[in-house]
């Protein structure tokens, strides 16, 4: 079945650092792809999605492009701040499937001032 | 109301018990979503709804699983016999999708109802 892997956390960076948060995935069709961001003590929240090859999604100076020949959808931010620090989600879906979601296991990003 | 409404939003319970969790999705949405998040998981998926009845309920883990959307509106996961392995955060999603449509439509969470089973 279609899956979603994303890199480790948690990840630790200092305060206007670059940002990469690794994703790939394996799907039978042609999926959307999208990160969800979850703050502390909040729900999850769409951050940005691309819905086909070579489109990128951007959102809060956080970008990521959906690249088909690698299957990858990495999540990039070029400054990161304090307030970025939160459990970030990749996930896929696809119409033919309902539309229900697969997530990766979530990576934690803490960052420090 | 305007987002999804979880309740209650942390329940504990004893091993071998029933419980309820209910949704209330974003007024005039048709499609409707239950996940569960283990500690330090992503969501996996267990059913979704269009309008009242389950489109899909191949991620429901046994038979102890059940939910129900009568009017197309709110849902209810009910778990029976709660063991300690169901403890997790159950995440309902709500979206405009119809059944019909070719395309990705966006998915609002709601906080979670935090299930513990002692």
């Amino acid at each position: 079945g279609d899956s979603v892997t994303q890199m480790e956390g948690p990840v630790t960076l200092s305060e206007e650092a670059f940002l990469t948060i690794n994703c790939t995935y394996t799907a039978t069709g042609y999926p959307s792809l999208f990160w969800y961001v979850q703050y502390p003590g909040e729900g999850l929240q769409l951050l940005l999605k691309a819905t086909k090859a070579d489109d990128k999604g951007s959102n809060k100076g956080f970008e990521a492009t959906y690249r088909k020949e690698t299957t990858s959808f990495h999540l990039e931010k070029g400054s990161v701040q304090v307030s970025d620090s939160a459990v970030y989600f990749c996930a896929l879906s696809s119409w033919e499937y309902g539309n229900k979601l697969v997530f990766g296991a979530g990576t934690i990003l803490r960052v420090k001032s | 109301g305007a987002g999804v409404s979880q309740t209650p939003s942390n329940k504990v319970t004893e091993k071998g018990k029933y419980v309820e969790l209910r949704c209330d999705p974003i007024s005039g949405h048709t499609a409707l979503y239950w996940y569960r998040q283990s500690l330090g998981q992503g969501p996996e998926f267990l059913i979704y709804f269009q309008g009242t009845g389950a489109a899909d309920d191949s991620g429901l883990p046994n038979d102890r699983f059940f939910a129900v959307r009568p009017e197309g509106s709110v849902s209810t996961l009910k778990i029976q016999r709660t063991e300690r392995g169901d403890s997790a955060v159950y995440l309902c999603a709500s979206s405009s999708k119809r059944g019909s449509e070719r395309e990705n439509t966006e998915a609002f969470f709601g906080q979670g109802t935090r299930l513990t089973v002692v």
